[in-house]
């Protein structure tokens, strides 16, 4: 499974956009990209999930560039209520060792008033 | 849609006994589950994976004893924590594939179980 690094956190106003960006250098062709969030004591949150270029979905969008050793997750708008930790991960979505996810140490946004 | 349940939502226990704790898919079959280990201020660590009918596959330095897993039908899977320890003690989540339909390649968290061993 490829390894991903994130910023640890980040800090942002309230009505901003927010861009966190993940390195995945060593992403397999069968990989996809999928971003969850995380509030204290709760399960992770499906977001988003991609291949290549651009997805958007009514809560977020994610940016994948031709190589795919990166992937931003752009949130619009952000408010208080989407502070928490947002994991970035990697992996095959079929075959061997599909849909096993490995959760790094994802990035804790904090969104100020 | 895709709504992944857990039971208890927290749980105290003394050292020594057992707890289970259930995870369902409220609106979908899921052929595979996953269980996962979350301490605190800690990312979240893959126990093992659950799929419907066989055996469990436990992730290296995972007790398969200890954790007991049973996955009867494609709407349940349950965790059994035998002869719990302090150690033990954590935030439990599954999560589920939906076996069918737009989104088999996403997994779908349950809201999590705090289990505390005294």
């Amino acid at each position: 499974l490829a390894k991903t690094t994130q910023p640890i956190s980040m800090d942002s106003y309230e009505g901003q956009e927010v861009n966190i960006t993940c390195s995945h250098n060593n992403i397999a062709t069968n990989d996809y990209i999928t971003w969850y969030q995380q509030f204290p004591s709760q399960g992770p949150r499906f977001i988003i999930q991609g291949y290549k270029t651009k997805v958007t979905n009514e809560v977020a969008s994610l940016f994948i560039p031709a190589d795919r050793k990166s992937s931003t997750l752009s949130l619009p708008r952000v408010s208080l209520s989407d502070t928490a930790v947002y994991y970035c991960l990697v992996g095959p979505v079929s075959g061997a060792g599909s849909y096993q996810l490995t959760f790094g140490k994802g990035t804790k946004l904090s969104v100020i008033p | 849609g895709a709504v992944v349940s857990q039971h208890p939502s927290w749980v105290i226990c003394k050292s020594g006994t057992s707890v289970k704790i259930e995870c369902r898919s409220l609106d979908f079959q899921a052929t595979t589950m996953f269980w996962y280990r979350q301490f605190p201020k800690q990312s979240l660590m893959l126990m093992a994976t659950s799929n419907e009918g066989s055996k469990a596959t436990y992730e290296q330095g995972v007790e398969k004893d200890k954790f007991l897993i049973n996955h009867a039908s494609l709407t349940l899977s349950t965790l059994t924590v035998t002869s719990a320890h302090p150690e033990d003690s954590s935030f439990y989540i599954c999560s589920a594939r939906p076996s069918g339909g737009p989104h088999t390649d996403t997994q779908y968290f349950g809201p999590g179980t705090r289990l505390t061993v005294l």
